[in-house]
């Protein structure tokens, strides 16, 4: 099956530092790729979404120089918390679309980031 | 944005019962919709896709599908305590992005 993985699985940060954290599909190439954030006992939040060769779309409310974008290659894309503070702790997901499949996105394993 | 809504629960049946879970959208216009599995502190896991009205199944899982009543269930059969965790109902949109509905925990007793 479709395997998406997510490096680091956990990071905890001083205030202020910036966290980069990838994402990459391990057997199949995803030309987009999207970013969620989920905060304790609720429900996924798309932040935005990563295509392969251009700009991120970021979804209203999401500060793009907060959260830098870079898909370089259609297996890998980054997500750079810049300047973190303590109310970015969360659990980041990632997902890439398969659409040499059936079209659907299968989750990385997430990312939790504690910001002290 | 389109609204996908679930109960949140806790949906509560016993071990080898049916647990039925379902989740209605906003967007008449919506064409795909998947059903996700999520354990605590864990990321989501598909479990299925549906995309034509009626009746899909995969194993012990069957999505169901009505778009004229904007309406999707997932029926688990012969529910193990294993299958106890969140699950997330999520609707196609434009470019691709999913929308979540916010999950219902399902606890299966044995």
């Amino acid at each position: 099956g479709a395997v998406v993985s997510q490096h680091p699985s956990r990071v905890i940060c001083k205030s202020g530092t910036s966290v980069k954290i990838e994402c990459r599909s391990l057997d199949f190439q995803a030309t987009t790729m999207f970013w969620y954030r989920q905060f304790p006992k609720q429900s996924l939040m798309l932040m935005a979404t990563s295509n392969e060769g251009s700009k991120a779309t970021y979804e209203q409310g999401v500060e793009k120089d907060k959260f830098l974008i870079n898909h370089a290659s259609l297996t890998l894309s980054t997500l750079t918390v810049t300047s973190a503070h303590p109310e970015d702790s969360s659990f980041y997901i990632c997902s890439a679309r398969d659409v040499g499949g059936t079209d659907t996105q299968y989750f990385g394993p997430g990312t939790r980031l504690t910001v002290l | 944005q389109k609204e996908v809504e679930q109960n949140s629960g806790p949906l509560s049946v016993p071990e080898g019962a049916i647990a039925s879970l379902n989740c209605t959208y906003s967007d008449r216009g919506s064409q795909s919709f998947f059903w996700y599995r999520q354990y605590s502190g864990k990321s989501p896991e598909l479990i299925m896709f549906i995309y034509s009205n009626g009746d899909k199944e995969d194993g012990r899982f069957t999505a169901q599908l009505n778009k004229a009543s904007q309406y999707v269930s997932l029926l688990i059969r012969d529910s193990q305590p294993s299958d106890s965790a969140t699950y997330l109902c999520a609707v196609m949109e434009y470019g691709n992005k999913l929308v979540f509905g916010a999950g219902t925990i399902l606890r299966v007793k044995s």
